[in-house]
């Protein structure tokens, strides 16, 4: 079956420092594959997306995300991270017709 | 992208007791969803409202527990029945931007979410 792991479920950075969230998934040939954040009190808001083509996509809020077929992984990276960064981050993959949502991981940023 | 609205934000119910949530979208989609986040967990797939057919509902979720009205193509209405204290989560309402009819490929935007906790 398919599924969506995201390893670290609790990342504290410090404001300033770089990021990266991972995300893999398990699924027989290359999915559509996403980034989401949520906000405390928030709906989701999509960050970014890979459907094809080059596998380094980059997002809104300075976020990119690597696609690497070969470790079946999508992780999602922020070069400097700010405090308002501070959120719930879901990976999700859309193999057929619905999305399959990661854990989550919960990003905690420090002054 | 699309502009998703829900009612109500949050609210406190009796168990036993039903809730029905709107949801309300500033342009026609085709296909839109409902979604459950459990405290501390991730979304769940309720089921998928298209409109002019009956919701199709994902393992784990009946129409009696979870009936969806979908009268067109910009509102939805997800009702949770019989409510327990195990329903207390985050309803998200979802779309599906695209004409092809099928989530393969569309990106879905949601809604800010029905905070509901059962009594």
């Amino acid at each position: 079956a398919q599924s969506v792991t995201q390893p670290d479920i609790h990342i504290t950075v410090s404001e300033g420092a770089s990021l990266e969230l991972r995300c893999n998934y398990s699924y027989g040939a290359t999915p559509y594959l996403f980034w989401y954040v949520q906000s405390p009190g928030q709906g989701l808001q999509l960050l970014l997306k890979y459907f094809s083509g080059d596998t380094l996509v980059q997002g809104i809020k300075g976020f990119e995300a690597e696609f690497k077929r070969s470790q079946s992984s999508f992780n999602l990276r922020k070069p400097s991270v700010h405090w308002s960064d501070a959120a719930e981050y879901f990976c999700a993959v859309a193999p057929a017709d619905k999305l399959i949502f990661g854990t989550g991981t919960r990003l905690q940023v420090f002054p | 992208s699309a502009v998703i609205s829900q009612k109500p934000s949050r609210d406190i119910c009796q168990r036993g007791t039903s809730l029905t949530i709107q949801c309300q979208v500033d342009s026609q989609v085709t296909m839109m969803f409902w979604y459950r986040q459990q405290p501390g967990q991730s979304l769940t797939l309720i089921a998928t409202a298209n409109q002019g057919s009956e919701a199709t509902y994902e393992s784990g979720f009946v129409i009696d527990k979870f009936p969806i009205s979908r009268p067109n193509l910009t509102f939805s209405t997800l009702t949770v029945s019989n409510m327990s204290p195990e329903d207390s989560s985050i309803y998200l309402c979802s779309v599906a931007l695209g004409s092809s009819g099928r989530i393969l490929g569309e990106t879905q935007y949601f809604g800010p979410g029905t905070r509901l906790l059962v009594l």
